[in-house]
């Protein structure tokens, strides 16, 4: 079963704008973690947040985690057409195990 | 460096043939899994290794085998192909059993 589920699952906006898209999941977390996907390839990583952090940056990249809600956002700004992309959150359940599970993902389509 | 290899990067298979998905990876990594990826879906864990003879079942892992006798090479096994198993297959590494390395994926078709 999906433990993260993204929303909304498809997101068109302008370059420059700001695109945000969310991660809800059902059970408690270690860490949760952002990849992207471009058409075709494999998923590539891009953040990680522990489950002690609330808030993160990496470039244009903002992730929250809100445990008590079980959920994070992934807000990029300034988007630009090359952050055409399907995104995905990752939770590690917090069994220790290496059994991590992917959302459904947000495909988001910049238009330039 | 090559990171994660897949091969082949497709393959069309008939109902009951079975292949070897291959996939290496030249990181050193201990964790190595394999997803498969489905419209609407998500990756699925199919099966995952934490080491060179150590291997675990994931999410779905019914029709595959896997095995892991050294720290690059984790082969999938699909024993006898049902149509059910067309998907795209992604194979990923980790040192630190967080940030994922994926490779490019084989593209699986069964008629």
């Amino acid at each position: 079963s999906q433990q993260g589920e993204e929303d909304p699952q498809a997101l068109s906006i302008q370059e420059g704008e700001n695109a945000t898209m969310n991660c809800s999941y059902k059970t408690s977390i270690n860490n949760l973690q952002w990849y992207r996907q471009n058409s075709g390839r494999g998923l590539v990583h891009l953040i990680l947040i522990r489950s002690n952090e609330r808030e993160k940056h990496s470039g244009r990249l903002r992730v929250t985690l809100d445990t008590s809600k079980k959920s994070s956002s992934l807000l990029i700004t300034a988007s630009r057409a090359a952050d055409t992309a399907s995104y995905f959150c990752a939770t590690d359940p917090p069994s220790g195990t290496y059994k991590y599970i992917f959302g459904t993902g947000t495909r988001l389509k910049v238009l330039a | 460096n090559a990171g994660v290899t897949q091969t082949p990067k497709f393959q069309v298979l008939k109902t009951g043939q079975s292949m070897t998905l291959q996939c290496a990876q030249d990181m050193n990594h201990e964790y190595m899994s394999w997803y498969r990826q489905d419209p609407g879906m998500g990756l699925r864990l199919i099966h995952y290794s934490v080491g060179a003879g150590i291997t675990d079942q994931g999410e779905v892992p019914n029709g595959y085998n896997v095995s892991r006798s050294t720290t690059e090479d984790f082969p999938l096994r699909l024993l006898s192909a049902a149509p059910s198993q067309t998907s795209v297959y992604f194979c990923a590494s980790s040192w630190d059993r967080i940030e994922q390395y994926f490779g490019p994926g084989t593209r699986l078709t069964v008629t």
